[in-house]
């Protein structure tokens, strides 16, 4: 059972363009959460959505930013027109049916902004 | 979902027992303690979660006292591999909840050989 997979693992971008940061949960997992992580900081949640919801997105920044859990396929979180201050690393978790189950974390995006 | 404190960094000699305390004084009686560890750079890893019991899994135990003000996460065989910053987190678990985990600045644990 593959764990969960973010892609790419690492992304430049300059300033003005989009990032898209995909996400595709473990197997059977419904339940998926976006956290941040800037540079010498701690993990901040950004959002967390279910299939084709957003369920809680209270730590999304208010513009340039996105996600969404289609029926099918990965999750996505989109950046629009990328600043410097959104070089971060980007971890994407999911759970089981139950948004009380741990969380299993991907091995992150690394987002720079040029 | 409840504030915790826990010390900035602790050492640990390699083979022996790694003890990372938590202070977690304002829970509530629906509220679990979880234990997550991100290995530098690396997505975080869930370790242990409990109510009120102790609780053992392969990697850990975790002790929670009995007024369950605070926490003790147990690595019982440190190796270098565990160096890492471990992060104790309180939350409710009911079908309200949203899941989000809130994480503070965590301990760093470095294993020394």
């Amino acid at each position: 059972n593959a764990g969960v997979m973010q892609n790419p693992r690492h992304l430049v971008r300059r300033r003005g363009q989009e990032a898209r940061l995909r996400c595709s949960p473990m197997k059977g997992h419904s339940h998926v959460y976006w956290y941040r992580q800037l540079p010498e900081e701690g993990l901040k949640f950004m959002v967390y959505l279910q299939k084709e919801n957003i369920i809680d997105e209270s730590g999304m920044p208010k513009e340039r930013f996105s996600a969404e859990f289609p029926k099918e396929g990965p999750s996505i979180l989109r950046i629009q027109q990328v600043v410097r201050g959104d070089s971060a690393a980007y971890f994407c978790a999911s759970s089981p049916r139950d948004s009380n189950n741990e969380q299993f974390f991907g091995p992150g995006t690394r987002l720079t902004v040029l | 979902d409840a504030k915790t404190t826990q010390p900035t960094s602790m050492d640990c000699a390699e083979g022996r027992a790694a003890n990372l305390p938590c202070n977690h004084s304002t829970i509530s009686g629906n509220e679990y303690v979880y234990w997550y560890r991100q290995i530098h750079s690396q997505g975080p890893q869930y370790i242990i979660h409990g109510l009120k019991n102790n609780e053992t899994n392969e990697m850990a135990s975790l002790i929670i006292t009995e007024d369950r003000k605070s926490s003790t996460l147990i690595l019982p065989h440190a190796t270098l591999r565990d160096t890492a910053v471990y992060y104790c987190i309180v939350r409710v678990a009911t079908t309200s909840n949203t899941g989000k985990l809130i994480f503070g600045q965590g301990t760093t644990l470095q294993v020394k050989p």
